[in-house]
């Protein structure tokens, strides 16, 4: 297996300008989630699907900030508009949902930089 | 609000001692904890996990402890050796599969 995908790996994009991050999970897994790593938070927890379906958004910082998925095998984290204070790194991470392993698998990320 | 907290930015060890990595949690109800491992460009890796009916786990060089009673998490790593050197995230769970991690451990290992 591939591992969890995400695309792109980098993005600089403008402030005000709408920005599409990618993942697709490991085939099989029907837990997603949706992280972003800063220095003075660590990885925070933006959102979680179960079987496709928002479990937990609390971690959506703003409205700015939205996250579908439309199938198994894809999701999307959008920034619109973006603002500077929203460059990071962003990590999806899939897992098999059984309570007897627990793991989380991650993707590379993508680091965003917003000028 | 920080549920899981990892107090040291960043540890220096020499190749072949002792590395230990610290966390702190504030929930109580956290009933699995696991410990990730981060080379840079590349996403965190499971490294070793714990559930709360135990206080120790030992896989190779890797044993984690915990101390329920002062909601304390510890990764020992014996010894400690160059590769080892990354960025060390603890994580507490306590419903589903959703994790709460820390703020993250820069660990060098200096040969």
């Amino acid at each position: 297996d591939a591992g969890v995908i995400q695309s792109p790996r980098h993005e600089v994009t403008e402030m005000g300008q709408e920005v599409t991050l990618r993942c697709k999970p490991i085939s099989g897994h029907n837990s997603l989630f949706w992280y972003r790593q800063t220095m003075m938070r660590g990885l925070e927890l933006l959102i979680y699907f179960n079987n496709n379906v928002p479990i937990d958004d609390s971690g959506m910082p703003e409205d700015r900030f939205s996250a579908k998925m439309p199938n198994a095998s894809f999701s999307t984290l959008k920034i619109q508009p973006s603002e500077p204070r929203d460059s990071a790194v962003y990590f999806c991470a899939s897992s098999s949902g059984r309570e007897s392993y627990n793991e989380q698998f991650f993707g590379p990320g993508t680091r965003l930089t917003v000028l | 609000d920080q549920q899981v907290k990892q107090n040291s930015p960043s540890l220096s060890v020499q190749e072949g001692r002792i590395s230990i990595l610290n966390c702190d949690y504030t929930n109580s109800m956290f009933d699995y904890f696991l410990w990730y491992k981060k080379y840079p460009a590349e996403g965190p890796t499971f490294l070793i996990s714990i559930s709360s009916i135990k206080d120790k786990n030992e896989d190779g060089r890797f044993t984690v402890f915990l101390n329920k009673s002062a909601k304390h998490l510890s990764l020992h790593i014996v010894p400690s050796q160059p590769g080892d050197s990354a960025v060390y995230f603890c994580a507490a769970r306590y419903t589903g599969n959703q994790f709460y991690f820390g703020t993250g451990t820069s660990l060098t290992v200096i040969p």
